[in-house]
């Protein structure tokens, strides 16, 4: 089945810093998204993309949708103290309701920062 | 607040016992999901209703279901449980079943003994 490898595990970085994370697939995907988890709390959507090469920002958040259908990258410039938490990717292969369109999610990258 | 209700925030069983999860989706949104989130294998997806329908099915054990009433809340039961099961679940709600903006409740932590 699809599999996502999500990198780095785990960051710890002091505050102000940029930070970069990453995901790759084995397999395409139409659909890129990401994610933030708090502790406690469900997921919350941060930036989608459904265009290969897209680039789209949220604030101090970036990310992209590699040209190859494969990867996407996200972001965060100048990190505060509330951007801990566990980011995660996800991605979608095939149509809606089909057996390759549910979301596939990586097993995160957790994010620590030090004021 | 995303406005995704589920109950209970915990549940503690033994093994062979069988649960149930509530979910009530945010207000207006017609399609339910649910997902498993454990240390090792992250957030699965499980299965989405879509307007009292199931709409797609993911890695769901035979052990579990779920279903979507009229009023739209969600139930997922667990059965036979094992010490595996152990786990986050969480339900998600979108306005229809076409859209990637799902919003996700506080989750159900289930702990098998």
């Amino acid at each position: 089945g699809q599999q996502l490898n999500q990198s780095p595990q785990s960051m710890f970085i002091q505050e102000g810093e940029d930070v970069s994370m990453n995901c790759t697939s084995s397999s395409i995907f139409n659909t890129w998204l990401w994610y933030k988890q708090d502790p406690g709390e469900g997921p919350v959507l941060l930036i989608a993309l459904y265009k290969a090469g897209e680039l789209t920002s949220n604030g101090r958040l970036t990310a992209q949708f590699g040209i190859t259908r494969k990867d996407s990258f996200l972001n965060i410039s100048a990190s505060i103290p509330s951007d801990v938490g566990i980011y995660f990717c996800a991605g979608r292969g095939g149509n809606y309701g089909g057996s390759q369109g549910n979301l596939i999610f990586g097993k995160g990258t957790k994010l620590s920062v030090k004021p | 607040d995303s406005g995704v209700t589920q109950t209970p925030k915990h549940l503690i069983t033994a093994t062979g016992q069988r649960v149930t999860l509530r979910c009530s989706p945010r207000s207006g949104d017609l399609s339910v999901y649910w997902y498993q989130q454990s240390l090792d294998q992250g957030l699965q997806f499980l299965i989405q209703y879509y307007n009292g329908e199931e709409r797609a099915k993911g890695n769901i054990l035979e052990r579990f279901s779920a279903q979507q009433f009229p009023d739209l809340h969600s139930e997922l039961n667990l059965s036979s449980l094992e010490l595996g099961d152990s786990a986050l679940y969480f339900c998600a709600s979108s306005v229809d079943g076409t859209t990637d903006t799902q919003y996700f409740g506080p989750g159900t932590r289930l702990t098998v003994l």
